[in-house]
């Protein structure tokens, strides 16, 4: 399997501008998260969905954030407008429930390193 | 929520040296897992292991499910583990949004 498949995986962007980052997940898995990390607030969980419906969106720091996951095997993380403090690494990752009730084993794609000017 | 505790923050390791590094938690859980984030960036999933013990190659990481902890060993550690290593856990069972919490990582420097 090619993992989980992240786009662009590096974003320049000007204030006001609009940003959309693009997270293919593993096949076959029923759950995708994206997560933000930066120095001063490390890892934090932005939105997860499972099986295409969004389950908990509080992470998205404000209504200038927005997820969507059309299908399974697509998801998008848009920002508008993007501000210098929505400079970050974006993760993308995926799991499929193991046995028991939980979320499975998390694989992360490789970032989308976003920096607002 | 549940609380996740690495320990320690910080480790210095000359090449060749063993480390054990510590997650402690606060609830019982049905998912951990342990990653390594290299100076690229990049997060590798380690070890899926709720409970019980497992061995990839130097590493091994052991849960003991009953006492709120897991432990990860590195053996003849190399610069190439060099990095921050997360723990995640999750309560899992019918709680409605249940997922995976993270502590705040350890930071290993191995020097050559």
């Amino acid at each position: 399997d090619a993992g989980v498949i992240q786009s662009p995986r590096h974003e320049v962007t000007e204030m006001g501008q609009e940003v959309t980052l693009r997270c293919k997940p593993i096949s076959g898995h029923d759950y995708l998260f994206w997560y933000r990390q930066t120095m001063m607030r490390g890892l934090e969980l932005l939105i997860y969905f499972n099986n295409n419906v969004p389950i908990d969106d509080s992470g998205m720091p404000e209504d200038r954030f927005s997820a969507k996951m059309p299908n399974a095997s697509f998801s998008t993380l848009k920002i508008q407008p993007s501000e210098p403090r929505d400079s970050a690494v974006y993760f993308c990752a995926s799991s499929s429930p193991s046995g028991g009730w939980n979320t499975g084993e998390l694989f992360f794609g490789e970032g989308s390193r976003l920096t607002v000017l | 929520g549940i609380q996740v505790e690495q320990s320690p923050p910080d480790l210095i390791l000359q090449e060749g040296a063993n480390s054990t590094l510590r997650c402690n938690f606060s609830d019982s859980v049905n998912n951990l897992q342990w990653f390594h984030q290299n100076p690229w960036g990049q997060l590798i999933n380690l070890f899926y292991i709720p409970s019980g013990t497992k061995q990839n190659g130097r590493l091994s990481a052991t849960t003991v499910a009953t006492e709120r902890y897991s432990l990860l060993y590195i053996s003849s550690s190399q610069t190439t583990d060099s990095g921050v290593y997360f723990c995640a856990v999750e309560r899992g069972g019918e709680t409605s949004g249940s997922r995976l919490t993270f502590g705040e990582g350890t930071q290993l420097t191995v020097n050559p």
